[in-house]
Protein backbone atom coordinates (compact mmCIF):
# COMPACT_ATOMS: atom_id res chain seq x y z
CA UNK A 1 0.00 0.00 0.00
CA UNK A 2 0.98 3.52 -0.91
CA UNK A 3 2.07 5.71 1.84
CA UNK A 4 3.26 8.97 2.13
CA UNK A 5 4.23 10.30 5.95
CA UNK A 6 4.85 14.42 6.04
CA UNK A 7 6.55 15.87 9.30
CA UNK A 8 8.45 18.97 10.00
CA UNK A 9 5.44 21.39 10.17
CA UNK A 10 5.69 23.80 13.37
CA UNK A 11 4.79 27.33 13.79
CA UNK A 12 7.92 29.86 12.98
CA UNK A 13 8.86 33.23 12.82
CA UNK A 14 8.43 35.40 9.83
CA UNK A 15 11.59 35.39 8.26
CA UNK A 16 12.24 32.20 9.50
CA UNK A 17 13.26 28.32 7.93
CA UNK A 18 11.82 25.67 7.96
CA UNK A 19 12.35 21.54 6.42
CA UNK A 20 9.43 19.64 5.80
CA UNK A 21 10.13 15.95 4.77
CA UNK A 22 7.61 12.82 3.63
CA UNK A 23 8.51 9.17 3.72
CA UNK A 24 6.94 7.40 0.96
CA UNK A 25 6.64 3.96 0.86
CA UNK A 26 4.71 1.23 -0.93
CA UNK A 27 5.40 1.64 -4.33
CA UNK A 28 9.05 2.51 -6.60
CA UNK A 29 9.83 5.73 -5.05
CA UNK A 30 12.95 6.46 -7.60
CA UNK A 31 10.17 5.86 -10.26
CA UNK A 32 7.99 8.96 -9.87
CA UNK A 33 7.84 12.58 -9.77
CA UNK A 34 6.99 13.87 -6.60
CA UNK A 35 4.58 17.45 -5.55
CA UNK A 36 4.40 19.64 -2.51
CA UNK A 37 0.37 20.87 -2.60
CA UNK A 38 -0.24 23.52 0.01
CA UNK A 39 -3.74 24.33 1.46
CA UNK A 40 -4.46 27.54 3.45
CA UNK A 41 -6.92 26.96 6.36
CA UNK A 42 -10.54 26.68 5.09
CA UNK A 43 -9.13 27.34 1.66
CA UNK A 44 -8.53 25.42 -1.81
CA UNK A 45 -5.27 24.18 -2.84
CA UNK A 46 -2.20 25.23 -4.36
CA UNK A 47 0.41 23.49 -5.82
CA UNK A 48 4.11 24.64 -4.69
CA UNK A 49 7.04 22.36 -6.64
CA UNK A 50 7.31 19.40 -8.00
CA UNK A 51 10.50 17.15 -8.46
CA UNK A 52 11.48 14.53 -11.44
CA UNK A 53 12.48 11.29 -10.11
CA UNK A 54 16.50 11.49 -10.62
CA UNK A 55 16.27 15.10 -9.67
CA UNK A 56 17.53 16.97 -12.47
CA UNK A 57 13.74 19.19 -12.72
CA UNK A 58 12.58 20.66 -10.18
CA UNK A 59 9.95 23.53 -10.91
CA UNK A 60 8.33 26.04 -8.16
CA UNK A 61 5.25 28.22 -8.14
CA UNK A 62 6.07 31.81 -8.33
CA UNK A 63 5.43 32.91 -5.03
CA UNK A 64 7.89 30.33 -3.38
CA UNK A 65 10.81 30.66 -6.15
CA UNK A 66 14.26 31.17 -4.55
CA UNK A 67 12.69 31.11 -0.96
CA UNK A 68 11.88 26.96 -1.37
CA UNK A 69 13.79 24.42 -2.41
CA UNK A 70 12.65 20.88 -2.96
CA UNK A 71 14.75 17.53 -3.10
CA UNK A 72 14.48 13.85 -2.53
CA UNK A 73 17.09 11.56 -1.40
CA UNK A 74 16.16 8.38 -3.12
CA UNK A 75 18.21 6.16 -1.17
CA UNK A 76 15.93 7.05 1.51
CA UNK A 77 12.40 7.15 -0.27
CA UNK A 78 12.19 10.34 0.95
CA UNK A 79 10.89 14.00 -0.30
CA UNK A 80 11.82 17.37 1.53
CA UNK A 81 11.14 20.55 0.99
CA UNK A 82 13.22 23.22 2.48
CA UNK A 83 11.46 26.66 3.25
CA UNK A 84 13.31 29.61 4.35
CA UNK A 85 12.38 33.13 4.40
CA UNK A 86 8.89 32.19 5.17
CA UNK A 87 6.11 34.88 5.56
CA UNK A 88 2.28 34.79 7.06
CA UNK A 89 0.90 33.94 3.41
CA UNK A 90 3.19 30.41 3.60
CA UNK A 91 0.90 29.29 6.50
CA UNK A 92 -0.83 26.10 5.68
CA UNK A 93 -1.12 22.49 5.46
CA UNK A 94 1.54 21.47 3.00
CA UNK A 95 0.62 18.03 1.31
CA UNK A 96 3.28 15.64 -0.44
CA UNK A 97 1.62 13.76 -3.61
CA UNK A 98 2.78 11.56 -5.50
CA UNK A 99 2.36 11.75 -9.87
CA UNK A 100 0.66 8.87 -11.11
CA UNK A 101 2.72 9.40 -13.85
CA UNK A 102 0.14 8.12 -16.67
CA UNK A 103 -0.79 11.60 -17.53
CA UNK A 104 0.99 15.02 -16.91
CA UNK A 105 1.29 16.20 -13.75
CA UNK A 106 -2.11 14.61 -11.69
CA UNK A 107 -1.24 13.61 -8.12
CA UNK A 108 -2.56 10.05 -7.38
CA UNK A 109 -1.76 10.00 -3.52
CA UNK A 110 -1.64 12.42 -1.21
CA UNK A 111 -0.14 12.10 2.47
CA UNK A 112 -2.22 13.50 5.22
CA UNK A 113 -0.24 16.70 5.26
CA UNK A 114 1.73 18.48 7.81
CA UNK A 115 0.77 22.04 9.52
CA UNK A 116 3.25 25.18 8.86
CA UNK A 117 2.42 28.05 10.62
CA UNK A 118 3.96 31.36 10.05
CA UNK A 119 3.96 33.81 13.20
CA UNK A 120 5.14 36.42 15.71
CA UNK B 1 -0.96 31.52 -14.45
CA UNK B 2 -4.12 29.31 -15.96
CA UNK B 3 -7.22 30.34 -13.73
CA UNK B 4 -9.98 27.93 -13.22
CA UNK B 5 -13.24 29.14 -12.55
CA UNK B 6 -15.62 26.15 -10.16
CA UNK B 7 -19.75 27.17 -9.77
CA UNK B 8 -21.68 27.03 -7.80
CA UNK B 9 -19.54 27.24 -4.66
CA UNK B 10 -21.87 25.22 -2.83
CA UNK B 11 -25.08 23.30 -3.36
CA UNK B 12 -26.97 20.63 -1.32
CA UNK B 13 -28.60 17.41 -2.49
CA UNK B 14 -30.82 14.79 -1.76
CA UNK B 15 -29.49 11.09 -1.94
CA UNK B 16 -30.50 9.73 -5.01
CA UNK B 17 -30.56 12.99 -7.05
CA UNK B 18 -28.15 13.99 -9.29
CA UNK B 19 -25.49 17.07 -8.84
CA UNK B 20 -23.23 19.12 -11.76
CA UNK B 21 -20.37 21.08 -11.26
CA UNK B 22 -19.07 23.36 -13.88
CA UNK B 23 -15.70 24.11 -13.92
CA UNK B 24 -14.28 27.05 -16.44
CA UNK B 25 -10.24 28.01 -17.64
CA UNK B 26 -8.92 30.92 -18.71
CA UNK B 27 -6.95 29.26 -21.46
CA UNK B 28 -8.22 25.97 -23.67
CA UNK B 29 -6.69 22.63 -21.65
CA UNK B 30 -6.33 20.67 -25.31
CA UNK B 31 -2.43 19.78 -25.53
CA UNK B 32 -0.95 19.77 -29.55
CA UNK B 33 -0.62 15.99 -28.47
CA UNK B 34 -4.41 15.55 -28.45
CA UNK B 35 -5.30 14.76 -25.01
CA UNK B 36 -7.18 17.53 -22.21
CA UNK B 37 -5.14 17.75 -19.26
CA UNK B 38 -8.54 18.52 -16.73
CA UNK B 39 -9.00 16.77 -13.62
CA UNK B 40 -11.47 16.54 -10.78
CA UNK B 41 -10.40 15.65 -7.24
CA UNK B 42 -12.88 15.30 -4.26
CA UNK B 43 -11.46 16.14 -0.55
CA UNK B 44 -13.56 15.01 2.20
CA UNK B 45 -13.41 16.66 5.59
CA UNK B 46 -10.70 15.90 7.33
CA UNK B 47 -8.83 14.40 4.81
CA UNK B 48 -6.53 14.91 1.65
CA UNK B 49 -7.93 15.16 -1.76
CA UNK B 50 -8.30 12.21 -3.67
CA UNK B 51 -8.30 11.99 -7.77
CA UNK B 52 -11.77 10.98 -9.17
CA UNK B 53 -11.78 12.00 -13.06
CA UNK B 54 -8.38 12.60 -15.15
CA UNK B 55 -8.19 13.68 -18.65
CA UNK B 56 -11.95 15.28 -18.23
CA UNK B 57 -13.63 12.23 -18.55
CA UNK B 58 -11.78 8.85 -17.77
CA UNK B 59 -12.33 7.76 -13.70
CA UNK B 60 -9.71 6.82 -12.16
CA UNK B 61 -9.26 3.37 -10.48
CA UNK B 62 -11.64 2.23 -8.51
CA UNK B 63 -14.22 5.05 -8.61
CA UNK B 64 -17.69 4.37 -8.63
CA UNK B 65 -19.41 4.71 -12.03
CA UNK B 66 -22.05 7.61 -10.80
CA UNK B 67 -19.05 10.17 -11.04
CA UNK B 68 -18.53 10.94 -14.95
CA UNK B 69 -16.94 14.22 -16.43
CA UNK B 70 -17.31 15.73 -19.67
CA UNK B 71 -16.21 18.91 -21.37
CA UNK B 72 -13.93 20.14 -23.96
CA UNK B 73 -11.43 23.48 -24.27
CA UNK B 74 -12.53 25.83 -21.55
CA UNK B 75 -15.46 24.23 -20.25
CA UNK B 76 -15.71 21.13 -18.21
CA UNK B 77 -18.54 19.30 -16.03
CA UNK B 78 -18.23 16.88 -13.23
CA UNK B 79 -22.08 14.76 -12.51
CA UNK B 80 -23.25 12.32 -9.99
CA UNK B 81 -25.88 10.52 -11.22
CA UNK B 82 -27.27 9.55 -7.64
CA UNK B 83 -25.80 11.11 -5.03
CA UNK B 84 -24.67 9.15 -2.26
CA UNK B 85 -23.64 10.21 1.53
CA UNK B 86 -20.24 9.31 1.24
CA UNK B 87 -19.82 11.69 -1.68
CA UNK B 88 -19.81 14.97 0.57
CA UNK B 89 -16.98 17.14 0.48
CA UNK B 90 -15.38 19.68 -1.33
CA UNK B 91 -14.83 18.86 -5.28
CA UNK B 92 -12.01 20.70 -7.08
CA UNK B 93 -11.01 20.77 -10.88
CA UNK B 94 -7.88 20.76 -11.68
CA UNK B 95 -5.47 21.88 -14.76
CA UNK B 96 -2.07 20.71 -15.92
CA UNK B 97 -1.63 21.73 -19.21
CA UNK B 98 0.49 24.32 -17.90
CA UNK B 99 2.55 25.01 -14.91
CA UNK B 100 2.02 25.98 -12.34
CA UNK B 101 -1.11 23.14 -12.13
CA UNK B 102 -3.80 25.38 -10.57
CA UNK B 103 -7.28 24.35 -8.95
CA UNK B 104 -10.86 25.95 -8.82
CA UNK B 105 -11.79 27.41 -5.65
CA UNK B 106 -13.79 24.48 -4.58
CA UNK B 107 -17.21 23.60 -4.67
CA UNK B 108 -18.67 22.19 -1.53
CA UNK B 109 -21.46 19.37 -1.99
CA UNK B 110 -23.82 18.82 1.44
CA UNK B 111 -25.89 15.39 1.17
CA UNK B 112 -29.25 16.62 2.83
Amino acid sequence: EVQLVESGGVVVQPGGSLRLSCAASGFSFDDYTMHWVRQRPGKGLEWVSLISWDGDTTHYRDSVKGRFTISRDNRKNSLFLQMNSLRSEDTALYYCAKDWGLTRYCFDKWGLGTLVTVSS
Amino acid sequence: EIVMTQTPLSLSVTPGQPASISCKSTHSLLHSEGKTYLYWYLQKPGQPPQLLIYEVSNRFPGVSDRFSGSGSGTDFTLKISRVEAEDGGVYYCMQSIQLPPTFGGGTKVEIK
